[in-house]
Formats: C-alpha cells, sequence, structure tokens
C-alpha cells in the first residue's frame, strides 16, 4: 500500500514549457486534490475531483489543466509555464463517506526558469 | 469569504513541555470543518486532528489535542509532552463544510522548534 504517489519529484522547466505531473492513489479513494505551496505560505487548491469523471475548479486554477483519468490518477497539466509556477505540488486523496481527512503525496517541486 | 490566521511565524518549547499553536478562523457559515497538519523537513503533510463546528467536545488525537473556541473563532493546537520529532511546520485549515471536506483553506503556518 503506497499511499499517494507523485512523479515527477524534481522538474526544471523553461518558460513556454509545458509538462504534465503525475498523481496515484491505491486507498480506493474517491476525491483527489492538487495543491500548490509556495514559500512562506500555506497550501492552495487548484483543482479537485470529487470522483472519477469530474472536476472542479479551487482557489488558483488558472494556467492549469486537470484530468481524472480513472478512480486511481489525478493529473495536473501545465501547458505553458510560467516563472510564477515555481512551487511545490502535493496531491491528495479523500475517501468521503465520514472521512474527513485528506491523505497527501510526497511533493513535486517545479522550477520554471 | 473563509479565512484562516496563524500569527506565530515560529515557536521554541523545550522537550516534555506543552505547547500551543494558535488558529483563529474567519466564516459565517454554521458548518465548517477544521484541521490542523504537520510538516517536517522532509515535505510531506501528516494529517494530525479534526474538528466539526458541531463537535461539542474538543478533539483529541494521542498528544494533540484541538482547543476549539467557538465564540472566539479560534482552533488552537495542543501539544502534550513535546518530543524533538515534533520540530516541524504545522498549518491549520479549514473546509467550507463539516462533512464536506473538499475545499481546504490553509493558514501560512508556525515553525515548531523543539529542543532539549
Amino acid at each position: 500500500n503506497a499511499g499517494v504517489t507523485q512523479t515527477p519529484k524534481f522538474q526544471v522547466l523553461k518558460t513556454g514549457q509545458s509538462m504534465t505531473l503525475q498523481c496515484a492513489q491505491d486507498m480506493n479513494h474517491n476525491s483527489m486534490y492538487w495543491y500548490r505551496q509556495d514559500p512562506g505560505m500555506g497550501l492552495r487548491l487548484i483543482y479537485y475531483s470529487a470522483s472519477e469523471g469530474t472536476t472542479d475548479k479551487g482557489e488558483v486554477p488558472n494556467g492549469y489543466n486537470v484530468s481524472r483519468l480513472n478512480k486511481r490518477e489525478f493529473s495536473l497539466r501545465l501547458e505553458s509555464a510560467a516563472p510564477s509556477q515555481t512551487s511545490v505540488y502535493f496531491c491528495a486523496s479523500r475517501r468521503d463517506r465520514g472521512q474527513y481527512e485528506q491523505y497527501f503525496g510526497p511533493g513535486t517541486r517545479l522550477t520554471v526558469t | 469569504a473563509q479565512k484562516i490566521t496563524q500569527t506565530q511565524p515560529g515557536m521554541f518549547v523545550q522537550e516534555k513541555e506543552a505547547v500551543t499553536l494558535d488558529c483563529t478562523y474567519d466564516t459565517s457559515d454554521p458548518s465548517y470543518g477544521l484541521f490542523w497538519y504537520k510538516q517536517p523537513s522532509s515535505g510531506e503533510m501528516i494529517f494530525l486532528i479534526y474538528q466539526g463546528s458541531y463537535d461539542q467536545q474538543n478533539a483529541t488525537e494521542g498528544r494533540y489535542s484541538l482547543n476549539f473556541q467557538k465564540a472566539r473563532k479560534s482552533a488552537n493546537l495542543v501539544i502534550s509532552a513535546s518530543q524533538l520529532g515534533d520540530s516541524a511546520m504545522y498549518f491549520c485549515a479549514m473546509s467550507p463544510g463539516s462533512y464536506n471536506t473538499d475545499k481546504l483553506i490553509f493558514g501560512t503556518g508556525t515553525r515548531l522548534q523543539v529542543f532539549p
């Protein structure tokens, strides 16, 4: 049981490049989330998916797209990376049905130059 | 709009002592959830404790307790008998519902350092 896994762990992009951050969970959770954490700040929600086939915007969705590929996987895509997207990205999941807490992956550190 | 405020950027505590980390929140909704997460230097986010707005008693999980004062809109985390491994960043967070806890809003965190 690996919990929530994220790939890659580190990535450096040039401005304008695109990339997809991958997230998978093996806990049979219904809901999945993408957050970003900037220095000196708490996490901010980018997008979330309450169930397979549905996605909703969070607090800071601009510049990102997401895909809930199946129940296990939730990817985050940067179509044209900008230096302002330099951050640590966390994926999380939650079972629903009486489980309140979200379980987080180890994070992806992204630098856009 | 909902907001979480953590006013202590850093705290020091001696091993085996208790420490309180402050958190205040702002919402006009009657239903909400309050969370505390720990982030060690390794970077992962670890769930510690949850309190629903309708819960009558303060939540406790081992050495962690949440001092919930609804009228003051505060949700302070109390760590009893601090250990060196408690040194980490601690984040208070809030959800707009006490059952639907999708949209978490996080505070800026408090860095706790435990010394021998």
